[in-house]
């Protein structure tokens, strides 16, 4: 079982430049999320989308962007990579019920910005 | 803003003890409540969730307390491969719909032989 599926697992950006990170399921999971994790800041919501062609605000979208064209993918946007964005993320997906159903996680991507 | 809290430890706890940590979260509202356990550098996994009437899953029970407002994790019997940070989270909402998930910070735990 693949389960939630993040790429790449590493990465070094510049400062201005622009990625996705991929996220795929392969549960029929009907929610996605992505978090970032910071040392000391815990795990923090950037977006979600609780199905196909929805997506909303976390508690920190800013600088990043989100499309849900599939139920299998959620893609995130780092439209112009900043310093501040330097984080692990993770992205993760739960069956219908959303919020109130175990998250199941990628195993994170690892993003330094130069 | 609201907050899960937990106490970041570490605890240093001698193989075979029992350990105990709470967490406090502040949106009486909240519905939903998990412990995850997150080891060094990989991803968040689910321990258990948290029940109203309290619930045991071998080693582990986790209790609510919607009055007070905490759940708290029990493990009885340590072994060295519980060493790692438990995470608190909690169901948060406001208005007419879901903020998301709201982690804790965690709390470290490092079992000693």
């Amino acid at each position: 079982n693949a389960g939630v599926t993040q790429t790449p697992k590493f990465q070094v950006l510049k400062t201005g430049q622009s990625m996705t990170l991929q996220c795929a399921q392969d549960m029929n999971h009907e929610y996605m999320s992505w978090y970032r994790q910071d040392p000391g800041m815990g795990l923090r919501l950037i977006h979600y989308s609780v199905g196909a062609g929805i997506t909303d605000q976390g508690e920190v979208p800013n600088g990043y962007n989100v499309s849900r064209s599939t139920t299998e993918d959620f893609p995130l946007r780092l439209l112009s990579a900043a310093p501040s964005q330097t984080s692990v993320y993770f992205c993760a997906s739960s069956r219908t019920g959303g919020l109130n159903q175990p998250q199941h996680f990628g195993d994170g991507t690892r993003l330094s910005i130069l | 803003r609201k907050e899960v809290e937990q106490d970041p430890g570490p605890f240093n706890v001698p193989e075979g003890a029992t350990v105990a940590f709470n967490c406090t979260y502040s949106n009486s509202a909240s519905q939903s409540f998990f412990w995850y356990r997150q080891d060094c550098r990989k991803e968040p996994k689910l321990l258990m969730s948290v029940y109203s009437s309290g619930n045991e899953d071998g080693r582990f029970t986790a209790q609510l307390n919607r009055a007070s407002q905490y759940i708290s994790l029990l493990i009885r019997d340590s072994k060295l491969s519980d060493s790692a940070t438990y995470l608190c989270v909690v169901t948060q909402y406001s208005g007419g719909g879901a903020d998301g998930l709201t982690f804790g910070k965690g709390t470290h735990l490092i079992i000693q032989p």
